[in-house]
């Protein structure tokens, strides 16, 4: 069985100020991670993915992510916050080897954007 | 393409009620899902199917039931709605395994009274 932890229901950062998402995982295989990136009112959008090739992931909008199997995390960063960026950010894990379907989502971060 | 879409966007439902959220998608992809979320409990699975005729139980199966009789469309019926229905519910899909990206609907907000 696979799950994930979000270690921050919320995150506050200034314009142009790095910014730091963590992501803790547990799962019994090879796992598959991914962030998605939640708008207010609107559906779920990839941001990146590792799929147990490159441990440093780069996404869109200049989010990249490390998988560092050791600490079982994939935190996702940013060098420098824009305003768009405020939304709600889930970490997903899937055990690729196991025999369902299933994904684990986080419970979710909430990036504010100070100007 | 359309990509995934949702109807209705809103619904409010008294309890006991029925109803069937539906979803397509015109991507032709193999895999369908149904997610509820809930403030702080991000998106829990429902149910899923891997192709037509054949589905599945997610994480919170109970109230809930599908049927994938083609591979666009994937209904999820409330059989006899509670307040603790009351959420937020997208479908996904996406073209095969786990290691794909998935792509999400715009979403029902059911309210339950």
């Amino acid at each position: 069985a696979q799950s994930v932890t979000q270690l921050d229901s919320h995150v506050s950062v200034s314009e142009g100020t790095p910014v730091l998402l963590r992501c803790n995982y547990s799962s019994s295989y090879s796992p598959s991670l991914f962030w998605y990136v939640q708008h207010p009112n609107k559906g779920l959008q990839l941001l990146l993915k590792y799929t147990s090739a490159a441990t440093l992931v780069k996404g869109i909008n200049g989010f990249e992510a490390e998988f560092k199997k050791s600490e079982t995390s994939f935190h996702l960063t940013k060098p420098s916050a824009h305003m768009s960026d405020a939304a709600e950010y889930f970490c997903v894990v899937s055990d690729l080897e196991s025999n369902d379907y299933k994904l684990s989502f986080g419970a979710g971060t909430t990036v504010t954007v100070r100007a | 393409n359309a990509g995934v879409t949702q109807t209705p966007k809103f619904q409010v439902l008294k309890t006991g009620q029925s109803m069937t959220l539906q979803c397509a998608q015109d991507m032709n992809h193999e895999y369908m899902s149904w997610y509820r979320q809930d403030p702080g409990m991000g998106l829990r699975l429902i149910h899923y199917s891997v192709g037509a005729g054949i589905t599945d139980q997610g994480e919170v199966p109970n109230g809930y039931n599908v049927s994938r009789s083609t591979t666009e469309d994937f209904p999820l019926r409330l059989l006899s709605a509670a307040p603790s229905q009351t959420s937020v519910y997208f479908c996904a899909s996406s073209l095969s395994g786990k290691s794909y990206e998935q792509y999400f609907g715009p979403g029902t907000r059911l309210t339950v009274t």
